[in-house]
C-alpha cells in the first residue's frame, strides 16, 4: 500500500536559519503530494501541493518540488521565522481516473524555531 | 464560507459511555472524511463519504465505531462503548471532488 516516510522532529532551528525536512514516499500510482502545517490547537491546513513530476509547489516562502526518480517531496524555506513553528505533515493522495482516496499521512515533524 | 465545522471541540467521558462527533463540512463538498490523530499512530484515515454515502470504511478499527451521513451537510462518528485507546484528536475533513482536503479543527476526545 501507499505510504509517507518523514524525518522525525522534533527539530529546532534558529530565526532566519535554512530549512528543509524530507520526504519520500511509496505509491502504486502517479500520486498527488501535499504539505500540510499544524499550528497548535488547530486543525490542518494546506501550506502546497505538486500534482505531477518536476511540479512545485510554493507557498509563504515555502517550497517543495515532485521528484519522481527519487520519490520524494522535501519541504524547504530559505528563512525560517518564530511564527514557523509548528507541526508539519508530508501527504500523499491517488486522486483520479474517476476515483477518490483518503490522504496517506507522514508521522509529522515537530518545527521549532528559536528567536 | 466558515469552514468544516466540528463540535465538540473537546470530550471527557468515562469508559463504557457513547460518544458522538459531529461534523458539518464545507457547503457544496461531496466527499467527507473522518480521521483519526494519536501520537502513536499519526493521522489515520477512519472513513469517507461521497455523496452521504460510504466508500471505504476499512480504517475504522472496530465495531464499536459506526459512522453516518444522513445529509449534505452533516455527519456523526459514533464510538459505543469508548475505551480509553480511543482518545485521541478526531478530525473532520471534506474536498468537492478535487484533491485538497479542508480540515476541520478537530474534537479532542479523552476516555478515563
Amino acid at each position: 500500500g501507499d505510504s509517507v516516510t518523514q524525518m522525525e522532529g522534533p527539530v529546532t532551528l534558529s530565526e532566519e536559519a535554512f530549512l528543509t525536512i524530507n520526504c519520500t514516499y511509496t505509491a502504486t500510482g502517479y500520486p498527488s503530494l501535499f504539505w500540510y502545517v499544524q499550528y497548535p490547537g488547530e486543525g490542518l491546513q494546506l501550506l502546497l501541493k505538486a500534482t505531477k513530476a518536476d511540479d512545485k509547489g510554493s507557498n509563504k516562502g515555502f517550497e517543495a518540488t515532485y521528484r519522481k526518480e527519487t520519490t520524494s517531496f522535501h519541504l524547504e524555506k530559505g528563512s525560517v521565522q518564530v511564527s514557523d513553528s509548528a507541526v508539519y505533515f508530508c501527504a500523499l493522495s491517488e486522486w483520479g481516473g474517476g476515483g477518490a482516496d483518503g490522504l496517506t499521512f507522514g508521522k509529522g515533524t515537530h518545527l521549532i524555531i528559536q528567536p | 464560507d466558515a469552514g468544516v465545522i466540528q463540535s465538540p471541540r473537546h470530550e471527557v467521558t468515562e469508559m463504557g459511555q457513547e460518544v458522538t462527533l459531529r461534523c458539518k463540512p464545507i457547503s457544496g463538498h461531496d466527499y467527507l472524511f473522518w480521521y483519526r490523530q494519536t501520537m502513536m499512530r499519526g493521522l489515520e484515515l477512519l472513513i469517507y463519504f461521497n455523496n452521504n454515502v460510504p466508500i471505504d470504511d476499512s480504517g475504522m478499527p472496530e465495531d464499536r465505531f459506526s459512522a453516518k451521513m444522513p445529509n449534505a451537510s452533516f455527519s456523526t462518528l459514533k464510538i459505543q462503548p469508548s475505551e480509553p485507546r480511543d482518545s485521541a484528536v478526531y478530525f473532520c475533513a471534506s474536498n468537492g471532488g478535487e484533491e485538497t482536503q479542508y480540515f476541520g479543527p478537530g474534537t479532542r476526545l479523552l476516555v478515563l
